[in-house]
This record gives C-alpha cells, sequence and structure tokens, in this order.
C-alpha cells in the first residue's frame, strides 16, 4: 500500500461554492502530481510541484490551482466550482522523475 | 510533447489466454516506460515498468517488451484469470518529465 492519502473521497458540491481536495504522502517525496480522470479513463496531467514552493501546471488547462508549503501535502483548490469540473481526481508522488508514480485512491467530485 | 498512443481501447479474454496491449510513443528522447493497473475505485498501481537500456522484462505472468528503433512497447499478459480484470494504462518519460499516459485498455477475463 503506497502511502499517499486523499480526502474526501467523494464530494458532491454546488455551483459556484470554493472547494479544496487534500493529498498527503508522508514517503518523503519531492515530486508530486494532480491528474483529471475523465469518464473516459483517460489521465490528464493538470499540477505538478517538484519540490517545496515549486509548482507547475500541466498539459491540461484547468481552473484550479495548487501550492507545495510543505512536502507532503499539495492541496488542489477550485475557487468557484461548476459542472464542468465534475470528474475524478488523482493525486501522485514520485521519489525522482522516471521512477514508480505511487496513487492516491481519488476524490471523485461532482458539481451540481 | 510526447504522445502516447495505446490499443486496444477494450480486450475480452477467456481465463487461461494470453492478452496484449501495444502502445506507441512520439518523443525519441523518452526513457522510462512504466505500466499500471487500475481497478475500480482505486487508483492506478505500477504492475511493471521498463528503461529504454533494456528490451524485454519478465515479473511472473507479466511481460513488457520495448522496441525503441519503431518507438513502440507492449504488455504481454499470459495465464489471465479474473482477477487481472481492470483498466490498464501505459506511460512514457523523458528525464525532467512528468508522466504521459495512454488512454487506457479495459481488460475483461471471463471465466
Amino acid at each position: 500500500e503506497a502511502d499517499i492519502y486523499q480526502t474526501p473521497r467523494y464530494l458532491v458540491i454546488g455551483t459556484g461554492k470554493k472547494i479544496t481536495l487534500e493529498c498527503s504522502q508522508t514517503m518523503g517525496h519531492d515530486k508530486m502530481y494532480w491528474y483529471q480522470q475523465d469518464p473516459g479513463m483517460e489521465l490528464h496531467l493538470i499540477h505538478y510541484s517538484y519540490g517545496v514552493n515549486s509548482t507547475e501546471k500541466g498539459d491540461l488547462s484547468s481552473e484550479s490551482t495548487v501550492s507545495r508549503i510543505r512536502t507532503e501535502h499539495f492541496p488542489l483548490t477550485l475557487e468557484s466550482a461548476r459542472p464542468s469540473h465534475t470528474s475524478q481526481y488523482l493525486c501522485a508522488s514520485s521519489e525522482r522523475e522516471n521512477t514508480e508514480a505511487f496513487f492516491g485512491q481519488g476524490t471523485r467530485l461532482t458539481v451540481v | 510533447g510526447e504522445n502516447v498512443e495505446q490499443h486496444p481501447s477494450t480486450l475480452s479474454v477467456q481465463e487461461g489466454d494470453s492478452a496484449v496491449i501495444k502502445c506507441t510513443y512520439s518523443d525519441s528522447a523518452s526513457n522510462y516506460f512504466p505500466w499500471y493497473k487500475q481497478e475500480l475505485g482505486k487508483g492506478p498501481q505500477l504492475i511493471i515498468d521498463i528503461r529504454s537500456n533494456v528490451g524485454e522484462k519478465k515479473d511472473q505472468r507479466i511481460a513488457v517488451t520495448l522496441n525503441k528503433t519503431a518507438k513502440h512497447f507492449s504488455l504481454h499478459i499470459t495465464e489471465t484469470q479474473p482477477e487481472d480484470s481492470a483498466v490498464y494504462f501505459c506511460a512514457a518519460s523523458r528525464s525532467g518529465y512528468a508522466l504521459n499516459f495512454g488512454k487506457g485498455t479495459s481488460l475483461l477475463v471471463t471465466p
């Protein structure tokens, strides 16, 4: 079992609300990632971080933002949720590039 | 950037048969090729990976082959079992970059 945790597992929220998806890992990994997984299964990289105070946008444009104040914590925030944000969000971490990425169980977000 | 194509998108085999999933990549500088298995309600989990200096790697019933010249790599599962049913993702990356995933293959193993 990987030591990477996401909360909440499921979230149903109204349009316009601000939400934060939590992701924590206890492996001391510098590299952390957020992927959005659409109903067709495809994984899209939306944010990544290579260490504290380092964040970059991924290949898929996203209205979300991230922060990396501590090594173990990489939260994702949506300032104003919309139905188009409904998706599964997966957090991952790795010790280095080009090594195994460990995934959390995901947060399934529904915006109504 | 890197583009990873994965085929087929769905695959149904009978228990005991072999399953093969194929991926191609576009960036010749990619040097790391992992395969992930995602079961329902869980995050993807690494099952095997291969680096560009190796042509083949095997772990019990699972094997991966890499053809750098053709820029394709394949996952082979032998003696399939119902518990092999899941979604499988290939991925590719180069040093300093995050993983790029294929679109996934939904494998169903019927008893």
